[in-house]
């Protein structure tokens, strides 16, 4: 089993509307929780992170954290074109410093 | 804001030749890694610093070493490039944190490839 997982996708979500993606992780001791944007070519850009059970909202974007289930997710509303990209999943590993990526969720919103 | 930097975007090479991937920061961070992406296969771990001179085996360093001589600059080496090692490369640096915030900035990558 991997220790960070997501669904590759593609998602495709119209323009407008909620995209929802979603990440389980295996280590029930991980702490924190992250969610990295990447566009094609470009490299991981942080866009959330969570510590605590419950959401966190940053504008458009919200985070989700159930620490029971071992599942974290990101809601981004109103979708726009230009969040098309790769989503990270990544939580922290053994040891704090380090981190363990998901494969990403290719993420394309339609106009 | 966080600046990574790496040396090159682009890098081609040839089967044996020995290559250096530079990457310094500029936050003060303690902590720095390289990380290799491949589609399907995602980020993974080649090795990690926490200090300088210090270094820690990710879950891929064969056919890799590193060098931290300084606390801003990270040094990826392929000893003996390889077709096998034709690879997107990130460096990232993170804060050395008490609790388990470590949120990890990361430069623009090295596309190489090794012919």
């Amino acid at each position: 089993q991997k220790e960070v997982e997501q669904n590759s996708g593609p998602l495709s979500v119209p323009e407008g509307a909620i995209a929802s993606l979603n990440c389980t992780y295996s280590d029930r001791g991980s702490q924190s929780f992250f969610w990295y944007r990447q566009y094609s070519g470009k490299s991981p850009e942080l866009i959330m992170f969570i510590y605590s059970n419950g959401d966190k909202e940053d504008g458009r974007f919200t985070a989700q954290l159930n620490k029971a289930s071992q599942y974290v997710s990101l809601l981004i509303r109103d979708s726009q074109p230009s969040d098309s990209a790769t989503y990270l999943c990544a939580v922290t590993g053994q040891g704090a410093q380090k981190l363990v990526f998901g494969q990403g969720t290719r993420l394309t919103i339609n106009p | 804001d966080v600046k990574v930097t790496q040396s090159s975007r682009y890098l081609v090479k040839r089967t044996g030749e020995k290559v250096f991937l530079e990457c310094v920061q500029d936050m003060d961070h303690e902590n720095m890694f390289w990380y290799r992406q491949d589609p399907g296969l995602g980020l993974r771990l080649i090795y990690f610093s926490y200090d300088v001179k210090m270094k820690e085996k990710g879950d891929i360093p064969e056919g890799y070493s590193v060098s931290r001589e300084k606390k801003e600059r990270f040094s990826l080496i392929l000893e003996s490039a390889s077709t096998n090692q034709t690879s997107m490369y990130l460096c990232a640096s993170s804060y050395m944190t008490s609790g388990a915030k470590n949120i990890q900035y990361f430069g623009a990558g090295t596309r190489l490839s090794v012919l």
